[in-house]
């Protein structure tokens, strides 16, 4: 089973920063098969970014996401009062999938 | 517009059964597969259970194997989830979403139903 590890588990910074979260595996995430999801209070999950570094249909394009092998990053270039959130790395490139325990992303 | 939509969920005793259903509108549901994944209350996501597009090819969580079941129903857009020996660390909210973005049997969850609570407790 391939072990996600995020950091920080909370950051906390202002609207219109830049905010980089981190989420390395145990071992090499099988073609980069790396998904990125936001979760508000009270909603299901949004899928942000694919394939580590594809964004979703209809994500803005602040939210970027890059990185192969072990490590892996999601950056948001200009924070918007909306995107604080949790975020949660996710591999899908073997079996059995498995999340990161996730990053709070506050407002400071 | 792609719509998922659980139901079943609510209180059981530990060793109970319960069925969850999820409803798809949208898409087409035989073309995708689906995955099953919850959350307990203030924890993180679980995946619980994959099913491809056809029902051929079935994946769980060793946390849930012999005691869950997945299917599908293809002419009713419905996907299921049939939960026994339930026990407390069970309770969570499960949500089903629909795999897009696949490799072998193992997809990302591209959209999301809006989750239903199990709680099981005595």
């Amino acid at each position: 089973e391939i072990v996600l590890t995020q950091s920080p588990g909370t950051l906390s910074l202002s609207p219109g920063e830049r905010a980089t979260l981190s989420c390395r595996a145990s071992q090499s995430v099988s073609t980069n098969y790396l998904a990125w999801y936001q979760q508000k209070p009270g909603q299901a999950p949004r899928l942000l970014i694919y394939g580590a570094s594809s964004r979703a249909t209809g994500i803005p394009d602040r939210f970027s996401g890059s990185g192969s092998g072990t490590d892996f990053t999601l950056t948001i270039s200009r924070l918007e009062p909306e995107d604080f959130a949790v975020y949660y790395c996710q591999q899908y490139g073997s079996s059995p999938l498995t999340f990161g325990q996730g990053t709070r992303l506050e407002i400071k | 517009e792609v719509q998922l939509v659980e139901s079943g969920g609510g209180l059981v005793k530990p060793g109970g059964s319960l069925r969850l259903s999820c409803a798809v509108s949208g898409f087409t549901f035989s073309s995708y597969f689906m995955n099953w994944v919850r959350q307990a209350p203030g924890r993180g996501l679980e995946w619980v259970s994959s099913i491809s597009s056809g029902g051929s090819f079935i994946y769980y969580a060793d946390s849930v194997k012999g005691r869950f079941t997945v299917s599908r129903d293809n002419a009713k857009n419905s996907l299921y989830l049939q939960m026994s020996s339930l026990r407390a660390e069970d309770t969570a909210v499960y949500y089903c979403a629909r795999g897009s973005h696949c490799l072998g049997g193992s997809c990302d969850s591209e959209f999301w139903g809006q989750g239903t609570l199990v709680t099981v407790s005595s």
